[in-house]
């Protein structure tokens, strides 16, 4: 069975510091793909990030980088310089092998930037 | 602009009654899917579908039915047969089916129960 672990419920972070949120993923799959989804109070979830299990290099996008460590099976999100806007529900999403319409979620991680 | 459109934004359901939630995509994307989201965990998949007249069951579609006739709508009943239907569902949609592609999301619906 494929299952995604977010062990971070909630977590604080000054403004314009760095902050990391752990995801860590469970399969046996050789192939798949890793995605960040960001989702504020509003409940819309919106695409942040994605890493291949192929990829060679960590995935950077803007503010966003992933630190992959595909022997520890570990994705983790990193957002440098933290702004009041970062605030929000972060998810961790897995795509298997070989059905690509199925992604498992994680649990999310709450985020709170202070000022 | 382009983008998934759902409502209502909020539903209430009376016990025994089917309700319907609306997910309209003007994206041209192929494949739409719909998740349930419960406080405190992941979003589950209920049902999705590649192409028209074509939808597949997800992790937890019991007590919920589809239909897809149209590209840009993908509908979601929430039966009677669901006991517990109280939650927040979301509709998404993907331009194709590729390893990369993420998924574009609606702004939800939260359904309760009288």
């Amino acid at each position: 069975a494929q299952k995604i672990t977010q062990t971070q419920p909630g977590m604080f972070v000054q403004e314009k510091e760095a902050v990391t949120l752990d995801c860590t993923y469970d399969t046996s799959d050789p192939s798949y793909g890793l995605f960040w989804y960001k989702q504020p109070s509003s409940g819309e979830m919106i695409f942040l990030i994605y890493q291949g299990s192929y990829d060679q290099q960590n995935a950077t996008e803007g503010r966003y980088s992933l630190n992959f460590q595909k022997a520890r099976k570990s994705a983790n999100l990193v957002i440098s310089a933290s702004q009041l806007g970062d605030s929000a529900m972060y998810f961790c999403a897995m795509r298997e092998q070989y059905n690509f319409n199925k992604f498992y979620f994680g649990s999310g991680t709450k985020l709170n930037v202070k000022p | 602009d382009g983008g998934i459109t759902q409502s209502p934004k909020y539903l209430f359901r009376k016990e025994g009654q089917n309700v319907t939630l609306s997910c309209e995509q003007n994206l041209n994307h192929d494949a739409m899917y719909w998740y349930r989201q419960d406080p405190g965990q992941g979003l589950r998949l209920i049902y999705y579908s590649q192409i028209v007249n074509d939808f597949q069951k997800g992790d937890i579609a019991e007590g919920y039915s589809v239909s897809r006739e149209k590209k840009e709508s993908f509908p979601l009943t929430v039966t009677s047969a669901q006991k517990n239907p109280t939650a927040f569902y979301l509709c998404a949609s993907r331009q194709e089916v590729v390893s990369n592609q993420p998924q574009h999301f609606g702004d939800g619906t939260r359904l309760s129960i009288l």
